[in-house]
């Protein structure tokens, strides 16, 4: 069972601020997706990454997957109160269920 | 249907009795998912159905939990004896083969025993 470990596990910050959400593994993955939750409903999915050293970039959201291929971020730009909600980050290995991480509950206060 | 279904949305079971939970997939979808979320945490694989393959069991967490796909589609969850620390919202994901789309969510059943 891979082990992934989100940081930080919870972030409060005013509306218009940036942040990074962090996601590692001693696992090397041969993709990851980064998922946003809110409360009562499944995750959604945001994005999937398969290339280590792989940008991506989503409007104010910018993923990216390390060389490694074992960790990734995600950054936030001006973030909004309507970016609130559980982040998940999962990696899979070869066509194989994916596996979630520990997730990051933000809060973005207006 | 248009997305993933599962049913019932809440249930609160007395210690000890056994549970069943459905899961209708996206159709077309030959990969099923089961997975456990304590409040705000993050998501406990259990079980993984692909195509007519054997399931991949390797994350239920005890004899009690069993699951089964009928016909490449609709999945039950089983959890006999239920026990306190099996509170939780239980979510059924699918996808398409190649997972290029990531996995479809239902909205989860929150199971509460008591």
């Amino acid at each position: 069972t891979q082990l992934l470990e989100q940081s930080p596990q919870f972030l409060s910050i005013q509306e218009g601020e940036n942040l990074t959400v962090y996601c590692n593994s001693s696992s090397v993955f041969s993709s990851l997706q980064w998922y946003r939750q809110e409360p009562g409903e499944g995750p959604v999915l945001l994005v999937t990454v398969v290339t280590g050293g792989e940008v991506k970039k989503l409007k104010r959201l910018t993923f990216q997957f390390g060389d490694a291929r074992k960790d990734s971020s995600l950054h936030i730009t001006a973030a909004q109160p309507g970016d609130t909600g559980l982040y998940l980050c999962a990696g899979a290995e070869g066509l194989g269920q994916f596996y979630f991480g520990t997730g990051t509950s933000l809060t973005v206060i207006p | 249907g248009a997305g993933v279904s599962q049913s019932p949305s809440n249930k609160v079971t007395e210690k000890g009795k056994d549970v069943e939970l459905r899961c209708d997939p996206i159709s077309g979808h030959t990969a099923l998912y089961w997975y456990r979320q304590s409040l705000g945490q993050g998501l406990e694989f259990l079980i993984y159905f692909q195509g007519n393959s054997a399931p991949d069991k390797s994350g239920l967490p005890s004899d009690r939990f069993s699951a089964e796909r009928t016909g490449g589609s609709v999945s039950t969850l089983t959890i006999q004896r239920t026990q306190q620390e099996d509170s939780a919202v239980y979510l059924c994901a699918s996808s398409p083969y190649t997972r290029s789309e990531g996995y479809t969510f239902g909205s989860g059943t929150r199971l509460t025993v008591v």
